[in-house]
């Protein structure tokens, strides 16, 4: 069985560079999530797809960010010129609803580090 | 920003014993949702219960919701050990005109079962 895998699991970077991260949903869900949280905190959404459309992004978004999903399969999360401040879990999620969010199949998130 | 607020935010019981959590919301939802984290891990979703249900049980877990009240109940019988995470409710609202639904999860509740 193919859960919603996310990879890496942990990067640490040095402020200043860019990092991606890649989600890839459980098959034919599609919706997919973006989260972020951090300690002690519950998920803030980010932004969300459904199939390769991106509908919906959170103010927290800055310019800085960026996520696609090409042909509506996997995704990726790019945070250029990553500050100390970025330092969170990112967690992507998926799911079938028609029409609202319904349940969210969550990966095991990527923890960032910027230093 | 965070529309539900779960309370308490720790709990430490004897394992056996029932734990009971809260969450409070802000605006009206289509649903609110229970989900669960081990530290470190992705979120896993434990019951959903529709603005329209006051009532809903999975197994060991049993959720109420009073509209009303804008408050939401979630009690895990005979704890065990392996209950130990942290728990998270979260409100699906509707925004942005028909069919944009967000969900928006609480800082959540800490629990911890001593065995």
């Amino acid at each position: 069985d193919t859960g919603v895998s996310q990879d890496p699991r942990h990067k640490i970077t040095k402020r200043g560079q860019n990092v991606t991260f890649r989600c890839d949903p459980i098959s034919e869900h599609n919706r997919l999530y973006w989260y972020r949280q951090t300690l002690g905190q519950g998920p803030e959404f980010l932004t969300y797809f459904q199939n390769e459309a991106q509908l919906e992004k959170s103010r927290l978004l800055s310019d800085r960010f960026s996520a696609e999903r090409p042909k509506g399969s996997f995704s990726t999360l790019e945070i250029q010129r990553t500050e100390q401040g970025d330092s969170a879990m990112y967690l992507c999620a998926s799911s079938s609803s028609p029409l609202n969010t319904g349940e969210l199949f969550f990966g095991e998130g990527s923890r960032l580090t910027v230093l | 920003s965070q529309q539900g607020e779960e309370d308490p935010q720790a709990l430490s019981i004897q394992e056996g014993e029932n734990a009971t959590m809260n969450c409070s919301y802000k605006t009206s939802i289509n649903n609110l949702q229970w989900y669960r984290q081990n530290s470190g891990r992705g979120l896993v979703h434990l019951i959903l219960i529709r603005s329209n249900e006051r009532e809903k049980h999975s197994g060991r877990l049993r959720v109420t919701l009073d509209t009303s009240k804008k408050s939401s109940s979630l009690l895990i019988t005979a704890s065990r050990a392996a209950d130990t995470a942290s728990y998270f409710c979260a409100t699906e609202i509707s925004y942005s005109g028909a069919g944009s639904y967000q969900l928006t999860f609480g800082k959540g509740t800490k629990l911890s079962v001593i065995p």
